[in-house]
């Protein structure tokens, strides 16, 4: 089925520790964008991708990495894990050709950060 | 700075009844209005849209009400069922043809009692 995946589903990791979100579509969209999740603060943006190659930051960058080097692909890193990072990640992309602004979003990660 | 106000936090209706979620915003740049929906353990999933050239757009038994002059914007749910409980997020962006960030309300989970 044509959307968007996340991996995995579920992690634990310790603070100051490294990890890996992975997100990937098959939907030839363009742009991808990496939000989390958190009680009372709605969905926020952590980090932004128009294509292969460029990224820009969102609302909530510190703490986060990424890099797009396929339209396919675009993962997030978390370099030195802190509880503050605890919360549900979610993947989103959407087409920039067309008139159809709708994004699609994964399932979603939650992460807790003991 | 919260640049979506959403409210209320959380809203029990009975079935049969009408489901009212106001959100407000400050940019005025801003001029792409969506509604999301999101069940538990999944992403949010586009509802319905809206942009400020038309003041209301009915879709089934979801309409979204938008007031340009007031910057306000809200999402009217018909004959409420136990099927659309779940957690609704508004949000806006401005209409670009590129990077369109959303930002997204708070989110209010709502409840259709039998």
């Amino acid at each position: 089925n044509a959307g968007v995946t996340q991996t995995p589903k579920f992690q634990v990791l310790k603070t100051g520790q490294s990890m890996t979100l992975q997100c990937a579509q098959d939907m030839n969209h363009e742009y991808m964008s990496w939000y989390r999740q958190d009680p009372g603060m709605g969905l926020r943006l952590i980090h932004y991708s128009v294509g292969a190659g460029i990224t820009d930051q969102g609302e909530v960058p510190n703490g986060y990495n990424v890099s797009r080097s396929t339209t396919e692909d675009f993962p997030l890193r978390l370099l030195s894990a802190a509880p503050s990072q605890t919360s549900v990640y979610f993947c989103a992309s959407r087409s920039l050709q067309g008139m159809n602004y709708g994004y699609t979003f994964g399932s979603g990660t939650r992460l807790t950060v003991v | 700075q919260q640049q979506v106000k959403q409210s209320p936090q959380s809203l029990i209706v009975q079935k049969g009844g009408i489901s009212i979620i106001n959100c407000a915003y400050e940019n005025t740049a801003f001029d792409y209005f969506p509604w999301y929906q999101q069940f538990p353990g999944k992403g949010p999933a586009l509802l319905i849209a809206i942009r400020p050239d038309v003041s209301e757009k009915k879709e089934g038994r979801f309409t979204i009400s938008f007031n340009k002059s007031a910057k306000q914007f809200s999402l009217h749910i018909m004959d409420s069922q136990p099927g659309d409980s779940a957690t609704y997020f508004c949000a806006a962006s401005p209409w670009t043809g590129t990077a369109s960030k959303l930002t997204f309300g708070t989110g209010t989970r709502l409840q259709v009692t039998l």
